[in-house]
């Protein structure tokens, strides 16, 4: 089975632009959720879609949006970047079943850098 | 709100010597405790988890324990290698509302050859 993944790997951007990220989860996974990691503040929670749904979300601005579309992949936007969205966004995939042992996957990540 | 406590934030060991990270929850509902490697420019992979109902698991040199009283969970590595040089996360699934993952702060290891 194929893993998680994400497209791009790197990007460089500047402070005002936007940006997307897309994820691509597990075959069969239904549930994907986004991740934020900068050095101080470890895996920071952005949101998560279930069957094209946002179920949960974080405590982030509404500069940071997402989707899910009907094959499960996602996307995630960041408007309007500021200095600090320098990041690694992370993107998780899971059944979304919600039961006990309910993993999530990982992908590799995109680092985003704002200059 | 939900958090996940995670000590130490490094950890450097000789080659050989056992390791062990320790985490503490605060959501009493949460029910299951991944352990997630991360090496450098990748992203977290899982390595060993735990289910509420069970006190302890063992994978080869990696084994977790859970008291869910305390509400603490540990992993342990023993015999490490440098190949175990990486950062590892600890993670608590909450099912209070709408279950979610909540992490720790991560502890990066060194294994000293």
């Amino acid at each position: 089975k194929a893993g998680v993944t994400q497209t791009p790997r790197y990007l460089i951007k500047t402070r005002g632009q936007q940006v997307t990220l897309s994820c691509s989860p597990i075959s069969g996974h239904r549930s994907v959720s986004w991740y934020q990691q900068t050095p101080g503040q470890g895996l920071q929670f952005l949101f998560e879609y279930f069957s094209e749904t946002q179920r949960n979300k974080g405590n982030f601005p509404g500069r940071f949006s997402g989707r899910q579309f009907s094959n499960s992949r996602s996307e995630m936007n960041v408007s309007t970047l500021e200095l600090g969205d320098s990041a690694l966004y992370l993107c998780a995939s899971s059944t979304g079943t919600g039961e006990v042992g309910e993993t999530q996957y990982f992908g590799p990540g995109t680092r985003l850098l704002v200059l | 709100g939900e958090n996940v406590e995670q000590h130490p934030s490094t950890l450097s060991v000789q080659e050989g010597d056992s390791a062990v990270i320790k985490c503490t929850y605060s959501d009493s509902a949460s029910n299951y405790f991944p352990w997630y490697k991360q090496e450098l420019g990748k992203g977290p992979q899982l390595i060993i988890d735990i289910r509420s109902n069970v006190g302890e698991k063992k994978d080869q040199r990696i084994a977790v324990t859970l008291n869910k009283t305390a509400k603490h969970f540990s992993l342990h590595i023993t015999e490490t290698q440098p190949e175990d040089s990486a950062v590892y996360f600890c993670a608590a699934k909450t099912t209070s509302g709408t279950y979610k993952y909540i992490f720790g702060t991560g502890t990066r290891l060194k294994v000293l050859a």
